[in-house]
């Protein structure tokens, strides 16, 4: 069964640092998305993209953030300058529709910033 | 206000018995889809169900089931026969187009099945 994937599982960076996390969507998906998951928190929407640019963003995605589809099966987050506010788990995931369908979650990735 | 409202932080169910996780969910748009996840202890988010605004039935899967409640705009989740594997956080989630087709989760419910 296809499946979200995202690398690397834990990512431990130092305050300032930038870094890039990265999803391989389901392969005939063209919907992809961002979240994140404070500790012990909700999900919170960072970002959708369709058709190679932003469709959507929330107010957490600010100028620190930014998303990229590089080539065909790569999306990745990338965080400029982390803060010690970033530390959460973000969840990449994708889906077939922008409407209703479900989303496929990968497993996350848990970043950690010192 | 809160998109998507789930009161429980806790529950208990015994083993091989029912639960009912309660959400209840704010919008003003006519069109929108909620959502049941659920997160285990290892963190990645299974789907598990999903209600349509328009579905004149309630969506079932498996041992899932959504109680839609749409005048009460609430879209509690029930779980048939408890076992020790749904021990887990449950998150409801609302798709909204109005919203920009953005996902707006809840606080989650923690589950935890007694044998």
């Amino acid at each position: 069964e296809p499946e979200v994937t995202q690398t690397p599982s834990h990512q431990v960076t130092q305050m300032g640092q930038e870094v890039i996390l990265r999803c391989v969507p389901i392969s005939n998906h063209l919907y992809f998305y961002w979240y994140r998951q404070i500790l012990g928190q909700k999900v919170e929407f960072l970002v959708s993209f369709y058709n190679n640019e932003i469709s959507e963003k929330s107010e957490i995605f600010d100028d620190q953030f930014s998303v990229e589809r590089p080539d065909g099966s790569n999306f990745t987050l990338k965080i400029r300058s982390t803060k010690l506010e970033d530390s959460a788990m973000y969840f990449c995931a994708s889906g077939t529709s922008g409407s209703y369908n479900e989303q496929f979650f990968g497993p996350g990735t848990r970043l950690t910033v010192l | 206000a809160q998109k998507i409202t789930q009161t429980q932080p806790g529950m208990f169910v015994q083993e091989k018995e029912a639960v009912t996780l309660d959400c209840t969910y704010d919008t003003s748009d006519p069109s929108y889809g909620l959502f049941w996840y659920k997160q285990p202890s290892s963190g990645e988010m299974i789907f598990l169900i999903y209600q349509g605004s328009y579905d004149q039935q309630n969506a079932t899967e498996g041992r899932y089931s959504l109680n839609f409640q749409k005048a009460r705009k609430s879209a509690n989740l029930v779980i048939s026969a408890s076992q020790l594997g749904d021990s887990a956080m449950y998150f409801c989630a609302m798709r909204e187009p109005a919203g920009g087709n953005q996902f707006y989760f809840g606080t989650g419910t923690s589950l935890t099945v007694i044998p």
